[in-house]
């Protein structure tokens, strides 16, 4: 069936670092995409948001980017900090309020 | 503004028993998405409703099922449960119909099935 993201890896960082955390797509027919964060025993917490009309759009430290051509997506996260710690999830959404997840990337901040 | 809220947080049921679970949106979101998460399939949809009328559904068996009310409260209920139904069941709430727009989710009501 259709996914985006196929892996829950773990990226290990140091605190100041930068983070990037990345996401394959599989449905072409996606053309609106989240970022959500979860932190352990809460909800997914949106993130950032991006259109497939755009291949760059920043928020407050953090940068999504879409690449169209190889359906992947990126999460920058900026000067990474010790509440980054969570797992990131991205989800494509093209019809209805469907959101399709992949399956989550845990990072790991290092004080 | 109060965020999505979810109850109960925590249940415990045995197989075959049936459960209901609640969810409240964000105050005039009338859409309620219902996502099951287990560490073995991540994040699936399961329903969403829009103006008390479910307008997607994902690929669950007919055990799973939902309503949403006209003050845009949702439930859903999953009867003959199962070992594998344990999991966390996430609500999600957003203000339009489009798709795109942001759904904003709740704290999860954490299910275990013994």
């Amino acid at each position: 069936g259709e996914s985006v993201g196929l892996h829950l890896p773990t990226l290990s960082v140091q605190e100041g670092d930068n983070s990037i955390i990345n996401c394959a797509y599989s449905n072409s027919a996606s053309d609106y995409f989240i970022w959500y964060k979860q932190e352990s025993g809460k909800g997914p917490q949106f993130i950032i948001d991006i259109r497939s009309n755009m291949d760059k759009r920043q928020g407050q430290r953090v940068t999504v980017l879409l690449n169209k051509t190889v359906k992947h997506l990126s999460l920058q996260i900026a000067a990474t900090q010790p509440g980054d710690s969570a797992v990131y999830f991205c989800a494509g959404n093209n019809a209805g309020n469907m959101l399709t997840f992949g399956g989550g990337t845990r990072l790991m901040v290092k004080p | 503004k109060a965020g999505v809220t979810q109850t109960p947080r925590y249940l415990i049921k045995t197989r075959g028993q049936q459960v209901t679970l609640s969810c409240s949106p964000i105050s005039g979101h009338r859409s309620v998405s219902w996502y099951q998460q287990t560490p073995g399939q991540g994040l699936q949809f399961l329903f969403e409703y829009f103006s008390e009328t479910q307008r997607n559904k994902g690929n669950f068996p007919g055990r799973f099922s939902g309503r949403q009310f006209s003050n845009s409260r949702s439930e859903m209920n999953v009867s003959t449960l199962e070992l594998g139904d344990s999991a966390l069941y996430l609500c999600a709430s957003s203000f339009k119909d489009s798709h795109v727009n942001t759904q904003y989710f709740g704290p999860g009501t954490r299910l275990t099935v013994l």
